[in-house]
């Protein structure tokens, strides 16, 4: 079982707040992910990192950043929230080649 | 346009039956192909996996099929357990999409007592 962890687990926030939702991965892991899910929908990817100092966007566009400044560390960051950001933010971390991902416990965010 | 379709939102079985989970995708340069568990308010949690090298692998009451003439695959679990009730991901990678992830909607699988 892998080692993520997703800080805070659910968060309220107001509109116009900037956020900033944590991840930590404890097994050396290369890759890691950031998905927005919502409810009966699939997983969104949304930001991804293959290494240090490297971020790409995922397939959903998104208004959050990311950086990678650590490799155990994967934050992602919202400059001003909005009521459509509303969403569950699931990070995870893959270490083989063939993609294998595990994921952390979430974080439901809603922006009111 | 999805490429990974988990077409029945929703299963309900009577506890130590089969439970046969489909799902189905569309590019033909997936060749590595999981199942996920999801809990509310939880992330996803792996299950098994299956490379297109092969049509079966099991591990313990867990079971995926793939058919890759049919672009099908499906996870089998037997005796299915009250406890397994949760959302199942499909979810589908192509080599050299550097372990990027498609997923599906997920289906909603509850186990009766």
């Amino acid at each position: 079982e892998a080692d993520i962890y997703q800080t805070p687990r659910y968060l309220v926030i107001g509109t116009g707040k900037k956020i900033t939702l944590e991840c930590s991965q404890t097994m050396g892991h290369d890759k890691m992910y950031w998905y927005q899910q919502d409810p009966g929908m699939e997983l969104h990817l949304i930001h991804y990192s293959y290494g240090v100092n490297s971020t790409e966007k995922g397939d959903l566009s998104s208004e959050s950043t990311v950086s990678r400044i650590r490799t155990e560390h994967f934050p992602l960051t919202l400059e001003s929230a909005r009521p459509s950001h509303t969403s569950q933010y699931l990070c995870a971390s893959s270490g083989t080649p063939r993609g294998t991902q595990y994921f952390g416990p979430g974080t439901r965010l809603l922006v009111l | 346009d999805q490429q990974v379709k988990q077409n029945s939102p929703s299963l309900s079985v009577q506890e130590g039956r089969i439970s046969i989970l489909n799902c189905d995708y569309t590019n033909s340069m997936f060749d590595y192909f999981l199942w996920y568990k999801k809990y509310p308010a939880e992330g996803p949690t792996f299950l098994i996996s299956i490379s297109s090298i092969k049509d079966k692998n099991e591990d313990g009451r867990f079971t995926v099929f793939l058919n890759k003439s049919a672009k099908h695959l499906s996870l089998h679990i037997v005796p299915s357990q009250p406890g397994d009730s949760a959302v199942y991901f499909c979810a589908a990678s192509a080599t050299g999409a550097n372990s990027k992830l498609t997923f599906g909607k997920g289906i909603t699988l509850s186990v009766r007592p």
